[in-house]
């Protein structure tokens, strides 16, 4: 089957650096996606990863490791409206379209 | 910058009616996306159009159809009406199908069965 792992829930500290794992078994594999939700608002796209390494966008990092099934966020100098879930998503290559979603990580920020 | 654009943003409805969501996709994106999404739940992918033409098919229930007009926008139609169908339904689009195009959401309808 298919399956996308990442942990429930996070908390981290204001200023601080958090990692959010992401772990998938999926038929094929053709592209990472990580996403920011806020409550009640619509996913906002943050990175993609289709080859090994690490992503680097400006406050969040992504890492990739096809050959463990492996991604991680990583989220620098966190400020309070990073608190947000954020869902790992896969494209597999059974289809060209559909992305098989994680079921989120909800990142809480404390002063 | 153009974002996708979804109508109405809130609906209400009683069981056993029906409903239809409109999505217009970012200009010049060819693909579109109807996901559900129940509350505290990852999005639930129903169906997708590429070039007017269904190019997927997830969880969507047979009372719902969906369709993708010349001008690339999208409607999601909801017959029977259930208590279940309340939930978040959003649209996204990207330029094409292929690798490494993003989907870009909209702001989502909310739908409400009583």
């Amino acid at each position: 089957g298919q399956n996308i792992d990442q942990p429930t829930e996070m908390t981290a500290t204001e200023g601080a650096i958090v990692q959010i794992n992401c772990t998938y078994q999926t038929s094929g594999f053709n592209g990472l996606f990580w996403y920011q939700q806020h409550a009640g608002e619509a996913p906002t796209f943050l990175s993609y990863n289709v080859l090994d390494g690490l992503e680097e966008k400006g406050r969040f990092s992504s890492f990739l490791s096809r050959s463990k099934g492996y991604s991680y966020l990583l989220l620098k100098e966190l400020q309070m409206k990073d608190s947000a879930s954020y869902l790992c998503a896969v494209r597999g290559r059974d289809s060209n379209y559909q992305l098989i979603w994680g079921a989120g990580t909800k990142l809480i920020i404390k002063p | 910058a153009a974002g996708v654009i979804q109508s109405p943003r809130h609906l209400i409805k009683e069981k056993r009616e029906t409903a239809t969501l409109k999505c217009y996709p970012i200009p010049r994106h060819d693909t579109v996306y109807w996901y559900q999404q129940g509350p505290g739940q990852d999005p639930q992918f129903l169906i997708s159009f590429y070039e007017k033409m269904q190019s997927d098919k997830g969880s969507i229930p047979d009372r719902f159809s969906a369709q993708q007009f010349s001008d690339y926008h999208s409607e999601l139609n909801m017959s029977s009406l259930e208590l279940g169908d309340s939930a978040l339904y959003f649209c996204a689009s990207s330029s094409t199908p292929t690798s490494g195009y993003e989907q870009y959401f909209g702001p989502g309808t909310r739908l409400t069965v009583t």
